[in-house]
């Protein structure tokens, strides 16, 4: 079974762009979670979709925008970038249950000058 | 919400040398998982483990969910055991909760 895939591993970025991710989860998983890891922050939770919908929201402000689709593939979307938002962001993938083992993708490597 | 705490934070050992990880946590857990991130960020799942023990080879984990702490235990530690571990735990829904994380440097 193929693992969770993440595009693009790298992107740079400067101050106001906006940036879209994507997740591709593990086939028969319909819950994809994101989350943000930095150096001061360490790894905190985004937000989590399951059959197209957010069920879950961690204490992000509103430029970090997330969906899903109907194959499971999820998104997320950074506005107006600020050079805080310069973070490693993980896809994690599991079938639904909070009782489940998730699993990582690689990550997106998010560069903002 | 819940809090996750991990000792030590930085530990270095010689190539061979066993090490306990510690995880403690603030309330009962549903999901308890150690990861590795291994030096380009992947997290890398070593143990789902909310209760009981297992083993994976040279790498065993004890979770103790009455007394809300979990264990990882590395035996004859090599380079490439190198990296940092994370413990994490369900924060409500699908939301895992991570500890701040144990740097172990193993040294040939």
């Amino acid at each position: 079974k193929a693992g969770v895939t993440q595009t693009p591993r790298y992107l740079i970025k400067t101050r106001g762009q906006q940036v879209t991710l994507s997740c591709s989860p593990i086939s028969g998983h319909r819950s994809v979670s994101w989350y943000q890891q930095t150096p001061g922050q360490g790894l905190q939770f985004l937000f989590e979709y399951f059959s197209e919908t957010q069920r879950n929201k961690g204490n992000f402000p509103g430029r970090f925008s997330g969906r899903q689709f109907s194959n499971s593939r999820s998104e997320m979307n950074v506005s107006t970038l600020e050079l805080g938002d310069s973070a490693l962001y993980l896809c994690a993938s599991s079938t639904a249950s909070g009782t489940d083992t998730q699993y990582f993708g690689p990550g997106t490597r998010l560069t903002v000058l | 919400g819940i809090q996750v705490e991990q000792s030590p934070p930085d530990l270095i050992l010689q190539e061979g040398a066993n090490s306990t990880l510690r995880c403690n946590f603030s309330d009962s857990v549903n999901n308890l998982q150690w990861f590795h991130q291994n030096p380009w960020g992947q997290l890398i799942n070593l143990f789902y483990i909310p209760s009981g023990t297992k083993q994976n080879g040279r790498l065993s984990a004890t979770t103790v969910a009455t007394e809300r702490y979990s264990l990882l235990y590395i035996s004859s530690s090599q380079t490439t055991d190198s990296g940092v571990y994370f413990c994490a735990v369900d924060g409500g829904g699908n939301k895992l909760v991570f500890g701040a994380g144990t740097i172990l440097r193993v040294k040939s």
